[in-house]
């Protein structure tokens, strides 16, 4: 059964700081891992999206990586701003699945001035 | 191009009332979703169509949820008899086909409290 682990649960760091959350999944066969931000009383923004054959992908200050043998991904972002405080909230499909996903429970991310 | 739209924002009930929230994902999109994301925790699928045919209902509970897509557009979650454990947000969410690796595109959800 696939389940997906976020650490930390919440971080707080001053602006400017360069931030990592992982993401760990203990089925690595998976078709993709997707990325998402989710800002209070919202829905979910799909940030990145990285498919099984690939390593990384990059928007802007993002990067994420994928390891699908060690069943890790992580999101980089870089020179952290306020307005980059939400919820990073990281999925993968269903076992044999394609879009149904398995959401990790997020990290709570605060970048304060 | 619009995004996922879904209705009511907000909604306030009492224990045993029935409630009904409404999602009409991006035009085009096949495939709709429905989660539930409980506070402090990662959306969890409840059901999802393609077209107007169920796909994947395996962790819906039956015996107070039900949801259809008549017509494969639109689509209706209703909860009937609500729980307090019903609180939460319900999210909708679209994408092109099932049997892709696309994106998923969500909507801004319903916030349900259950009192």
């Amino acid at each position: 059964k696939q389940e997906v682990t976020q650490i930390p649960a919440a971080l707080s760091v001053p602006e400017g700081e360069n931030l990592v959350l992982n993401c760990s999944f203990t089925d690595s066969a998976i078709y993709n891992l997707q990325w998402f931000r989710q800002d209070p009383g919202k829905g979910l923004t799909s940030l990145l999206l990285i498919q099984s054959s690939q390593r990384e992908q990059t928007s802007g200050r993002l990067n994420a990586s994928l390891d699908k043998s060690s069943g890790r991904s992580t999101l980089y972002i870089a020179a952290s701003q306020p307005g980059d405080s939400a919820t990073y909230l990281c999925a993968v499909p269903f076992s044999g699945g394609y879009n149904k996903l398995i959401f990790g429970a997020g990290t709570r991310l605060a970048v304060h001035p | 191009e619009a995004g996922v739209a879904q209705s009511p924002r907000y909604k306030i009930i009492e224990k045993r009332q029935s409630v009904a929230f409404w999602c009409n994902p991006i035009s085009g999109h096949a495939t709709l979703y429905w989660y539930q994301q409980i506070l402090g925790q990662g959306p969890k699928l409840l059901i999802q169509f393609q077209n107007n045919g169920v796909v994947d209902d395996s962790q819906l509970p039956k015996d107070r949820f039900s949801a259809e897509r008549l017509k494969g557009v639109d689509s209706t979650l209703k909860i009937q008899p609500a729980k307090l454990e019903d609180s939460a947000v319900y999210l909708c969410a679209s994408s092109l086909i099932a049997y892709d690796t696309g994106e998923l595109f969500f909507g801004e959800g319903s916030r349900l409290t259950v009192l």
